[in-house]
């Protein structure tokens, strides 16, 4: 049981380039979620999905596009990166019943735009 | 939208003294109040979280208490260890959504 994995772990992008960020969960969940994390800002969200098939805006979404393939996986894509999207990428899960507000995180991604 | 504040940004106790760190939330209708522990280049995880309907729980050496009427909520660690030197982030959600709005965080140095 993987838990939530996400790839790469490092990338290094040139301003204008495009990249997707990949994230998937073993767990069964239906609710996926995409955080970036820069110094002193703590966590915030830029896109979630409820269930497969939907998705919607978060707190920073400009600049970010998504697509909730399946229930499993929940990529992130940036289609023209700038410098201010450095920051490293969470992906986290969290499931329907039991405990839906427990959020799993991935182990990041860490993103440099050049 | 909801809104929440950490204090303080950065805190050092001693070895086997306390630590409090305090949120604050602007929307009376959030229900749920985790937080979370995040070790230097590791994911956050979850050590406690509290609903709206309890005033306290706590888990060994970590407390969480509420006050719903001037919407803020503490963390308390007793007796800290080494270990326990991390950033905590406090969170807060509205009822009816998953979505959990985070404060910026508490870098927590325990000395040895």
């Amino acid at each position: 049981n993987a838990g939530v994995t996400q790839t790469p772990k490092f990338q290094v992008l040139k301003t204008g380039q495009s990249m997707t960020l990949q994230c998937a969960q073993d767990m069964n969940h239906n609710s996926m979620y995409w955080y970036r994390q820069d110094p002193g800002m703590g966590l915030r969200l830029i896109y979630y999905s409820a269930s497969e098939g939907t998705t919607d805006k978060g707190e920073v979404p400009n600049g970010y596009n998504v697509s909730r393939l399946n229930k499993r996986e929940f990529s992130l894509r940036l289609e023209s990166a700038a410098p201010s999207q450095t920051s490293v990428y969470f992906c986290a899960s969290s499931p329907e019943t039991g405990r839906p507000y427990e959020q799993y995180f991935g182990p990041g991604t860490r993103l440099t735009v050049t | 939208g909801e809104n929440v504040e950490q204090h303080p940004s950065t805190l050092s106790v001693q070895e086997g003294d306390s630590a409090v760190i305090k949120c604050t939330y602007s929307d009376s209708a959030s229900n749920y109040f985790p937080w979370y522990k995040q070790e230097l280049g590791k994911r956050p995880q979850l050590i406690i979280d509290i609903r709206s309907n309890v005033g306290e729980k706590k888990d060994q050496r970590i407390a969480v208490t509420l006050n719903k009427t001037a919407k803020h909520f503490s963390l308390h660690i007793t007796e800290t260890q080494p270990e326990d030197s991390a950033v905590y982030f406090c969170a807060a959600s509205p009822p009816g959504s998953y979505q959990l709005t985070f404060g910026k965080g508490t870098k927590l140095s325990v000395i040895p």
